[in-house]
């Protein structure tokens, strides 16, 4: 079975351009989770979505939205990029109640 | 200040054992959870525990919960140079939706040396 799969792996965008990053949970999973690991910081939650619908929102602003699709990947989108996003931005799945399997992550650079 | 709570920084020898620690504040933490992390990739789900727990042993993992003193730990037995990596404690609760969001701590980096 495939894991959570992330893409981009790597992405270079230039400050104020949009950013749109992927994830694909693993099969049977309808919950997918978002976090931004800025270097030498854990993890910050960002969004979870589970069957379609948003079910917790972190402390982020306006400028990041996300959803999730019928065959329950998802995609988070960033607009108007500032360098503070530059993160590696990661996507976890989970069945209810169990521990959340992460992928490898979109390193994203804003220059 | 800081949900989770974990030391930065922790170094053995090979063989030793390593005991990372961590602090949470909500006493109404449903799971916890160990991470690793190693160079450029993702989080690897180590164990997790539940709150009703105190211990809980996976081969040469050991976790220990002491629920009183919001207090985790997480004793790596004849530690490898391969468990060289970032250990990430995380603690979740669960919502009236039926959601387990896990907050993670900063991270311990573990360095073992020959």
């Amino acid at each position: 079975d495939a894991g959570v799969t992330q893409s981009p792996t790597h992405l270079i965008k230039t400050r104020g351009q949009q950013v749109t990053l992927r994830c694909s949970p693993i099969s049977g999973h309808k919950s997918v989770s978002w976090y931004q690991q800025v270097l030498g910081q854990g993890p910050q939650f960002i969004f979870q979505y589970y069957e379609k619908e948003e079910r917790g929102r972190g402390n982020f602003p306006d400028r990041f939205s996300a959803r999730q699709f019928p065959n329950y990947s998802s995609e988070l989108n960033v607009n108007a990029l500032l360098l503070g996003d530059s993160a590696l931005y990661l996507c976890a799945s989970s069945s209810q109640g169990s521990g959340y399997t992460f992928g490898s992550g979109t390193r994203l650079t804003v220059v | 200040g800081e949900d989770v709570e974990q030391s930065l920084f922790l170094s053995v020898r090979e063989g030793d054992s390593s005991v990372i620690n961590c602090t949470y504040t909500d006493s109404s933490s449903t799971y916890l959870y160990w991470y690793k992390q190693e160079p450029g990739a993702g989080l690897q789900l180590l164990t997790y525990i539940f709150s009703n727990m105190d211990m809980k042993q996976d081969q040469r993992l050991t976790v220990l919960l002491n629920k009183k003193d919001k207090h985790l730990s997480l004793r790596i037995a004849d530690t490898q140079t391969g468990d060289s990596a970032i250990y990430f404690c995380a603690e979740s609760i669960g919502s009236a939706g039926g959601s387990y969001i896990p907050t993670f701590g900063r991270g311990t980096s573990l360095i073992v040396h020959p």
